[in-house]
């Protein structure tokens, strides 16, 4: 039972342009939401997060939009760079819970072509 | 700082076998995760410790699994009789405090190989 779904396996970009990651996720106790970033042979890193009482956050180059109804997440990159070029992980943490029990999805290869 | 890390990087081993798994969190952190990544999927939590203590053990596959963290900062995950299906790369995260809003450190993780 997948609770969150990345249905892209990759992605490829030019550098500059945008780059667009989806997320959706099934379980309405889902109130946290998380992007991380992984390179080949390191552990993942933390990229950005988003409450269920937003719709946006951004961070730099980084923006992640929200839509409670639809249960969906994506994460937005502008410009697209060379070094984004890695693994993104969207991951979710249920509404009750006093610590930190991600749920993660099955990733998104992004490639950034310079 | 020094970050998490995890001894051994690479391990093999025959099923069977019993395998422990090494995780130095980031120092004063008292929130410890385990998380198991099997090929072409993304982490499954495992286990989490507040402390010394494991606050929730309920992604552990079954009873060949076990963990500690008998002082309250390095942990050891224990995999008893291994089989194929335990081949997978174990990850092991800490944070300041447990909530849902403090950052998870990753390490590089423990690449497990079960012939």
């Amino acid at each position: 039972d997948q609770q969150v779904k990345q249905n892209s396996p990759s992605l490829s970009v030019q550098e500059g342009r945008i780059s667009i990651l989806n997320c959706d996720y099934t379980n309405s106790m889902f109130d946290y939401f998380l992007w991380y970033k992984k390179y080949p042979a390191e552990g993942p890193t933390f990229l950005i997060s988003i409450s269920s009482i937003k719709d946006k956050n951004e961070d730099g180059r980084f923006t992640v939009f929200l839509n409670k109804s639809a249960k969906h997440l994506s994460l937005h990159i502008v410009p697209s760079q060379p070094g984004d070029s890695a693994v993104y992980f969207c991951a979710a943490n249920a509404g009750g819970t006093s610590y930190g029990k991600l749920t993660f999805g099955q990733g998104t290869i992004l490639t950034v072509h310079p | 700082g020094a970050g998490v890390s995890q001894t051994p990087s690479n391990k093999v081993t025959e099923k069977g076998k019993y395998v422990e798994l090494r995780c130095d969190p980031i120092s004063g952190h008292t929130a410890l995760y385990w998380y198991r990544q099997s090929l072409g999927q993304g982490p499954e939590f495992l286990i989490y410790f507040q402390g010394t203590g494991a606050a929730d053990d309920s992604g552990l596959p079954n009873d060949r699994f076990f963990a500690v963290r008998p002082e309250g900062s390095v942990s050891t995950l224990k995999i008893q009789r291994t089989e194929r299906g335990d081949s997978a790369v174990y990850l092991c995260a800490s944070s300041p405090l447990p909530g849902p809003a403090d950052t998870q450190y990753f390490g590089p993780g423990t690449r497990l190989t079960v012939l």
